[in-house]
């Protein structure tokens, strides 16, 4: 089974900072690799597929990249909705997994 | 307008079984792949299992393997989850997902094991 690990477990930020999420894989995912959003109460939400891919309707400010088994998720300017809990997750090989999860908090 | 409406949560006892049902709308249900995925109380999300859009390919995580049993309806836009042999551990929010470009997700079903 591939282990998604994320850090930090947790970021305290303020609205308008730029800020770059970690997921490092036990083994190569090629580009398989997406990053979801997700709020208390709500189902996750897609934000990048394919390591670097916006879904739809996805605003720019995210942007995804790496490669191997190095991956990052950066949001470039927070903003007051994006202050929640962000997955990744291997779709290389079975099982799929997730990463642990990074909170992103307000300071 | 894309819908998965999921059923069939509640709670159960440690051995004992629960289906949980989800509900598809506004898309081909026949031709996309579909998850489950679970959420135990204040952790993680889980990838449990997965159906290809013919029903022939099917995998599942170790942790459920041979206790869970994940099939589809497609002429009824119906993908199950057969749970047996239910443990403590399993208690979660369960969330039918089509994991795709497109990525919809049911509401989420809370399942509870406990006597």
């Amino acid at each position: 089974e591939i282990v998604l690990t994320q850090s930090p477990a947790t970021l305290s930020l303020s609205p308008g900072e730029r800020v770059t999420l970690s997921c490092r894989a036990s083994q190569r995912v090629d580009n398989y690799l997406a990053w979801y959003q997700q709020n208390p109460g709500q189902a996750p939400r897609l934000l990048i597929y394919d390591t670097s891919k916006r879904a739809s309707g996805i605003p720019a400010r995210f942007s995804g990249g790496g490669s191997g088994t190095d991956f990052t998720l950066t949001i470039s300017t927070l903003e007051p909705e994006d202050f929640a809990v962000y997955f990744c997750q291997q779709r290389y090989d079975w099982p799929w997994t997730f990463g642990q999860g990074t909170k992103v908090e307000v300071k | 307008e894309v819908q998965l409406v999921q059923s069939g949560g509640g709670l159960v006892p440690p051995g004992g079984s629960l289906r949980l049902s989800c509900s598809v709308s506004g898309f081909k249900f026949s031709d996309y792949e579909m998850s489950w995925v679970r959420q135990a109380p204040g952790r993680g999300l889980e990838w449990i299992s997965y159906i290809s859009a013919n029903g022939n390919s099917i995998y599942y995580t170790k942790s459920v393997k041979g206790r869970f049993t994940i099939s589809r309806d497609s002429a009824e836009n119906l993908l199950y989850l057969q749970m047996n042999n239910l443990r403590a551990e399993d208690t979660a929010i369960y969330y039918c997902a089509r994991q795709d470009i497109g990525d919809f997700w049911g509401q989420g079903t809370l399942v509870t094991v406990s006597s």
